[in-house]
């Protein structure tokens, strides 16, 4: 069936760059995308990149695309503390509902 | 311009009652989606209206429902609500059905 997975937890220093992962099952998505969870907070769309795309950069985020391996990746660069939240990776299913895999919690120590 | 508004925040209910939560959308979007956010199960796609109409439904029992109004609108309703309804509701806004969802900031849902 379709599934999304991540990693569960990651930690970094401030100032590095942190890299989250994320595979997914179906090669039909035509858009990924990455979410960012404070607590509390609703789901804040952080960026997303096209099926047909290898690299999106957009200010301190890169998200890479591996669509031979089903592999998506989000790198931020220059991590800070207000960093420190949830992130979540989407795929579409064949529905057109997103998938979400259960999200990575990004710890940033100063 | 303002983004998807779920109201209300939170809210506290007895087992067996019903409960109706409200999401408006961003202005000009017409598709509305509804996911349930738990702990343990992570976040699950409950249903998405498009025009008025449910285009798509989740795996979750006929105790949840939905409706879309003329203006895109949109409710949920969760009748004879169980613990495990227990959960942080979110809505998302879309212009169709593949373009970006953007979320309100939930509806938490408390059953004792």
């Amino acid at each position: 069936g379709e599934d999304v997975e991540q990693s569960l937890f990651l930690s970094v220093r401030e100032g590095d760059s942190s890299v989250i992962n994320c595979t997914y099952t179906d090669s039909s998505s035509t858009y990924l995308y990455w979410y960012k969870q404070e607590p509390g907070a609703g789901l804040q769309l952080l960026t997303y990149i096209f099926s047909n795309m290898d690299m999106k950069q957009d200010q301190r985020l890169t998200v890479l695309l591996n669509k031979k391996d089903k592999h998506l990746s989000l790198r931020i660069a220059d991590t800070q503390t207000g960093d420190s939240a949830i992130y979540f990776c989407a795929e579409r299913g064949s529905q057109g509902n997103l998938i979400f895999g259960k999200g990575t919690k990004l710890s940033v120590k100063p | 311009k303002a983004g998807v508004t779920q109201t209300p925040r939170y809210l506290i209910k007895t087992r067996g009652q019903q409960v109706t939560l409200s999401c408006s959308p961003i202005s000009g979007h017409r598709s509305v989606s509804w996911y349930q956010q738990t702990p343990g199960q992570g976040l699950q796609f409950l249903f998405e209206y498009f025009s008025e109409t449910q285009r798509n439904k989740g795996n979750f029992p006929g105790r949840f429902s939905g409706r879309q109004f003329s203006n895109s609108r949109s409710e949920m309703n969760v009748s004879t609500l169980e613990l495990g309804d227990s959960a942080l509701y979110l809505c998302a806004s879309s212009f169709a059905q593949n373009t970006e969802a953007f979320f309100g900031q939930g509806t938490r849902l408390t059953v004792v």
